[in-house]
């Protein structure tokens, strides 16, 4: 079946480094991969997305490329913010009108 | 961009009760509308999707008879927990999705959180 596996939180990071969530699939076919944000009282928001091989997508800084070779789709980001504290969701969706599958969520803190 | 809401965003109710949630798409028509339910510290897990004048299909494992769904407009999808027991709290969240053109996006809603006593 489909799943996402994402990397584990909490993750604490000091204003100004650098960010990665690793997050890996599993799924037949091409899936679309994205990152969500669920920020504190908030609902979740899209913060990018990729519908193929080698797409890159990019959003407020956060970067991530479909690796098919590796089905991966890590979330990267070069200088974090205290705003970007969040929780980060990691999701798929095999195709047209269908459910997103998504990872554990990966919690993520920003200190000044 | 679109705009879902849910209400109430927290209830609090006894043990045996009936709790009805909405889901509203406020500013386009929702092809479909998903139903998750989010454990602490846990992912968002799929209970049911539910499109507009049909029955809803329920995820395996999810009983149908117990979390109700009446997607009764584009716009308006409700879920009910009949006769909740302490194991029903949890947060749950809807999306609606969205087709514009050949591309369907979903949307989220705050989410609902639910206490049983």
């Amino acid at each position: 079946g489909n799943s996402v596996t994402q990397m584990e939180g909490p993750v604490t990071l000091s204003e100004e480094a650098f960010l990665t969530i690793n997050c890996t699939y599993t799924a037949t076919g091409y899936p679309s991969l994205f990152w969500y944000v669920q920020y504190p009282g908030e609902g979740l928001q899209l913060l990018l997305k990729a519908t193929k091989a080698d797409d890159k997508g990019s959003n407020k800084g956060f970067e991530a490329t479909y690796r098919k070779e590796t089905t991966s789709f890590h979330l990267e980001k070069g200088s974090v913010q205290v705003s970007d504290s969040a929780v980060y969701f990691c999701a798929l969706r095999r195709s047209g009108n269908t459910p997103l599958v998504f990872g554990k969520g990966t919690r993520l803190s920003v200190i000044a | 961009g679109a705009v879902v809401s849910q209400h109430p965003s927290r209830v609090i109710c006894k043990s045996g009760t009936s709790v009805k949630i909405e889901c509203r798409s406020l500013d386009f028509q929702a092809t479909t509308m998903f139903w998750y339910r989010q454990f602490p510290k846990q992912s968002l897990m799929l209970m049911a999707t539910s499109n507009e004048g049909s029955k809803a299909t329920y995820e395996q494992g999810v009983e149908k008879d117990k979390f109700l769904i009446n997607h009764a407009s584009l716009t308006l999808s409700t879920l009910t927990v009949t006769s909740a027991h302490p194991e029903d709290s949890s947060f749950y969240i809807c999306s609606a999705a969205r087709l514009a053109g050949f591309a369907e996006t979903q949307y989220f809603g705050p989410g609902t959180r639910l206490l049983v006593l």
